[in-house]
């Protein structure tokens, strides 16, 4: 089945580390998103990719990079930047980003800190 | 901003009840999407009604849509308990700054079904 795979599920950070979210596509999207989730909350856009080899800043992309060097893949990396990183992280993807298509989402990763 | 707001924050109703549910929103919009996201899980695109249509169905779900007043509603009929999950809608128009499209999305609403 075509889908979206986020890893790991759960994810605990040390002051001052990296960490990396992984996102992974097989339904042949041009288009990737990153979402954080906090409880009570909507989700707010990070970064998003239209198309392999270019990303674009969301509302809240500081303290967070990405990379999109293959159209299946597009990894978060949540830096030592980000002073507040706890939250839940959606990745999403879509055929294109043309006139706000429907997006498909994997089951996300909660990331806490140690 | 066009984020949509979502009321109510959340509404408990019993099994067979209708669910219905608002969001209002800001600013002109292509389309308006509701999502489902069951807890702990990601969301599940549900239906999209685009700014000309004012009304959709699938299944069990209505939704309606009124760009003159900005809003637009999401009807469950005959609930189940296994439609307990948070509603999102998602408006989707152009990102300022950047001309391509965006989706925003609001808070949500809880719904409980109780069997």
């Amino acid at each position: 089945d075509g889908g979206i795979t986020q890893s790991p599920k759960y994810l605990f950070r040390k002051e001052g580390q990296n960490v990396t979210l992984s996102c992974e596509q097989n339904l042949n999207h041009d288009a990737m998103y990153w979402y954080r989730q906090d409880p009570g909350q909507g989700l707010r856009l990070i970064y998003y990719s239209q198309i392999v080899n270019d990303f674009q800043k969301g509302d809240i992309a500081e303290g967070y990079s990405v990379s999109r060097e293959k159209k299946e893949s597009f990894p978060l990396t949540v830096t030592s930047a980000q002073k507040n990183p706890t939250a839940f992280y959606l990745c999403a993807s879509s055929i294109s980003q043309g006139a706000g298509q429907p997006q498909h989402f994997g089951d996300g990763t909660r990331l806490s800190i140690l | 901003s066009q984020q949509g707001e979502e009321d109510p924050q959340a509404l408990s109703i019993q099994e067979g009840e209708n669910a219905t549910m608002n969001c209002s929103y800001k600013t002109s919009i292509n389309n308006l999407q509701w999502y489902r996201q069951n807890s702990g899980r990601g969301l599940v695109h549900l239906i999209l009604i685009r700014s000309n249509e004012r009304e959709k169905h699938s299944g069990r779900l209505r939704v309606t849509l009124d760009t003159s007043k900005k809003s637009s509603s999401l009807l469950i009929t005959a609930s189940r308990a296994a439609d307990t999950a948070s509603y999102f809608c998602a408006t989707a128009g152009i990102r300022s700054g950047a001309g391509s499209y965006q989706l925003t999305f609001g808070k949500g609403t809880k719904l409980s079904v109780i069997p």
